[in-house]
């Protein structure tokens, strides 16, 4: 498609419970990116791809949370155990990493609401 | 990193002028200065960047004073579909992780 895809645009789930989360990069793009948005706050980096290595995943909250991205494309965001805390808006962006005017495009996100 | 400091919200009549400005005392040498918009339920979507001066597109102008202590994202003729937050960012040249604070509420009233 022409912009970053993610699925599903909403997703309901109860405490406890585990969650995928479905990014789809603007092909080319070699870096990805995933955002937590929680209201009323700007987005929150989570987590940066460059191909389909995890070059920083540093702002992953702890280790309910994990990121892939096996083939370089596709990513997805895991996250166990869910807590009612990890209800926000998660955000994926994709971007050309070369030179000095780095664009990060962004998806529509996915509404996580946990109850 | 650098903290910038931006006006919570603001309110705009349509078809006035808007100036966002955006303070960042501590920016470092390399960083470039990048302001995103976001619609509500939407991801941010990049406007426009610079170094220092100014710089125009098809959506907005950005003044960036000879210090680069602050800059001005500036929308001509806001319309009701300007109605969005609008953040600045310094971003190091070729850097991959954007830090989002929580920018400017812009409303703009008929």
């Amino acid at each position: 498609g022409a912009g970053v895809s993610q699925t599903p645009s909403n997703k309901v789930t109860e405490k406890g419970k585990y969650v995928e989360l479905r990014c789809d990069p603007i092909s080319g793009h070699t870096a990805l990116y995933w955002y937590r948005q929680s209201l009323g706050q700007g987005p929150e980096f989570l987590i940066y791809f460059q191909g389909t290595g995890a070059a920083d995943d540093s702002g992953l909250p702890n280790d309910r949370f994990f990121a892939v991205r096996p083939e370089g494309s596709v990513s997805t965001l895991k996250i166990q155990r869910t807590e009612r805390g990890d209800s926000a808006m998660y955000l994926c962006a994709s971007s050309l990493i070369q030179g000095e005017n780095t664009e990060a495009f962004f998806g529509q996100g996915t509404r996580l609401t946990v109850v | 990193l650098a903290k910038t400091t931006q006006p919570i919200s603001m309110d705009s009549y349509e078809g006035q002028e808007v100036n966002i400005t955006c303070s960042h005392n501590n920016i470092a040498t390399n960083d470039y200065i990048t302001w995103y918009q976001q619609f509500p339920s939407q991801g941010p979507r990049f406007i426009i960047q610079g170094y220092k001066t100014k710089v125009t597109n098809e959506v907005a102008s950005l003044f960036i004073p000879a210090d680069r202590k602050s800059s001005t994202l500036s929308l001509p003729r806001v319309s009701l579909s300007d109605t969005a937050v609008y953040y600045c960012l310094p971003q190091g040249a070729g850097s991959y992780q954007l830090t989002f604070g929580k920018g400017t509420k812009l409303s703009v009233i008929p």
